[in-house]
């Protein structure tokens, strides 16, 4: 079993770019998270998904959107990148309510 | 709003002692707590998960406490090594709306020194 990978590990954007980080997990898990984590701030919620075709905003959504079209994999995209979306993004699962499974993270470079 | 805070940013022990780390909350009745591992570079790892009916759960040399009452958890580890050097996260559970989501503290960076 992988576990929750991402792809890519790093990419740096020019301001106003878009791209799309992929999240993708084996496990079978019905919740899906993606996350921002950025120093003195700790991880904050952008979005998650309860299950396939459902999305819901988090702490943070302005500025990304998301999609969950086949279970397993949970898409963050950015549509028109700013310097402020500079952070490092992890994406987690999770069967139910409980412990979450974290990905290796993405980190990102608005220039 | 709920607010998490976690007592200290760093904390540095010796190797051998236990180390103890407190996670206190407001504005939250959560139905459970957890506690995650962050090394540098890399996802949060879960540890343990202790819920508001439980007053202690033990996982190996890990060792939390919920007191809803104080509002605060503790995280111990015993005996510990330069190898449980890392970031710990708590994180509570908020549930709204049908979903349950986590708000993170944090986390405290402990350094066990040999």
């Amino acid at each position: 079993n992988a576990g929750v990978t991402q792809t890519p590990k790093f990419r740096v954007l020019k301001t106003g770019q878009s791209m799309t980080l992929l999240c993708a997990q084996d496990m079978n898990h019905e919740y899906m998270y993606w996350y921002r984590q950025d120093p003195g701030m700790g991880l904050r919620l952008i979005h998650y998904s309860v299950g396939e075709g459902t999305t819901a905003k988090g702490e943070v959504p302005d500025g990304y959107n998301v999609s969950r079209l086949k279970k397993q994999n949970f898409l963050l995209g950015l549509e028109s990148a700013a310097p402020s979306q500079t952070s490092v993004y992890f994406c987690a699962s999770s069967y139910s309510t409980e412990a979450q499974f974290f990905g290796p993270g993405t980190r990102l470079t608005v220039l | 709003s709920q607010k998490i805070e976690q007592n200290s940013e760093a904390l540095n022990i010796q190797e051998g002692k236990t180390a103890t780390l407190t996670c206190n909350y407001t504005n939250y009745s959560p139905a459970y707590l957890q506690w995650y591992r962050q090394d540098p570079g890399r996802g949060p790892v879960f540890l343990l998960l202790i819920r508001e009916n439980e007053k202690e759960k033990r996982k190996e040399r890990l060792k939390v406490t919920f007191d809803t009452t104080l509002k605060q958890s503790l995280f111990h580890i015993t005996a510990s090594q330069p190898a449980d050097s890392a970031t710990y996260l708590c994180a509570l559970e908020y549930s709204g709306a049908g979903s349950y989501q986590l708000t993170f503290g944090k986390g405290t960076k402990l350094s066990v020194i040999p």
